[in-house]
């Protein structure tokens, strides 16, 4: 079974760019996560979908990052305009059905530098 | 609001030893506590979970334990081998916030050969 996969793995901009990350997950999974991991520390939830809604955006810094689902698959997550704290890594999961005792299965993430 | 404290954040054992992992929590709505396993490059991938009604979950080498009334639950990594070096967190979920993953900061293991 094909993991979750996550482009491009690297990525350096300079502040005030914007730039844009892509996550295919696991097929038949029907939520789909977008962490934070900011080095050494733990990885942060950013948003959650089930299938093509929105469950989760509260932590999602709404005046610059914005992300969609389309169709239910893949998904994007965008930052606009970048700042140099938004250096992270950028992780993407999904699992099944999105319940308490569902695994989320991590993509290898995509690793941003704002210069 | 720091949810989760986890220690030590760095951790060095012999191969053949036994690794302890540390974690603490503040919310008691949390039901399902998860730890995560994280290779350099790589995502976290699920290690071992427990749930609160059992005090104890053993997969292999791995076992957690969990005190409820403490609010404490702890990673036991038996005969550790330089395999297991990575980084390590525990995490916590309770149903209301749907699926949220609410980590620890990690703990980096080093297994010397």
């Amino acid at each position: 079974e094909a993991g979750v996969a996550q482009s491009p793995r690297y990525k350096i901009i300079e502040k005030r760019q914007s730039v844009a990350f892509w996550c295919n997950p696991i097929s038949g999974h029907a939520t789909l996560y977008w962490y934070q991991q900011i080095l050494g520390q733990g990885p942060k939830l950013l948003i959650q979908f089930q299938n093509n809604g929105v469950v989760d955006d509260s932590q999602l810094p709404k005046d610059r990052f914005s992300a969609e689902r389309l169709k239910g698959v893949d998904s994007t997550l965008k930052i606009q305009p970048a700042k140099l704290e938004d250096s992270a890594v950028y992780l993407c999961a999904s699992s099944l059905v999105g319940g308490i005792t569902d695994t989320q299965y991590f993509g290898p993430g995509t690793r941003l530098t704002v210069l | 609001q720091q949810q989760v404290k986890q220690s030590p954040q760095s951790l060095i054992v012999q191969k053949g030893g036994i690794s302890i992992i540390n974690c603490a929590y503040e919310n008691t709505a949390f039901d399902y506590f998860p730890w995560y396993q994280q290779f350099p490059g790589k995502g976290p991938a699920l290690l071992i979970a427990i749930r609160p009604d059992v005090s104890e979950k053993k997969e292999g080498r791995f076992t957690i334990s969990f005190n409820k009334s403490a609010k404490q639950f702890s990673l036991h990594i038996m005969d550790s081998q330089p395999g297991d070096s990575a980084t390590y967190f525990c995490a916590a979920k309770e149903e209301t916030s749907g699926s949220r993953l609410t980590f620890g900061e990690g703990t980096q293991l080093t297994v010397n050969p």
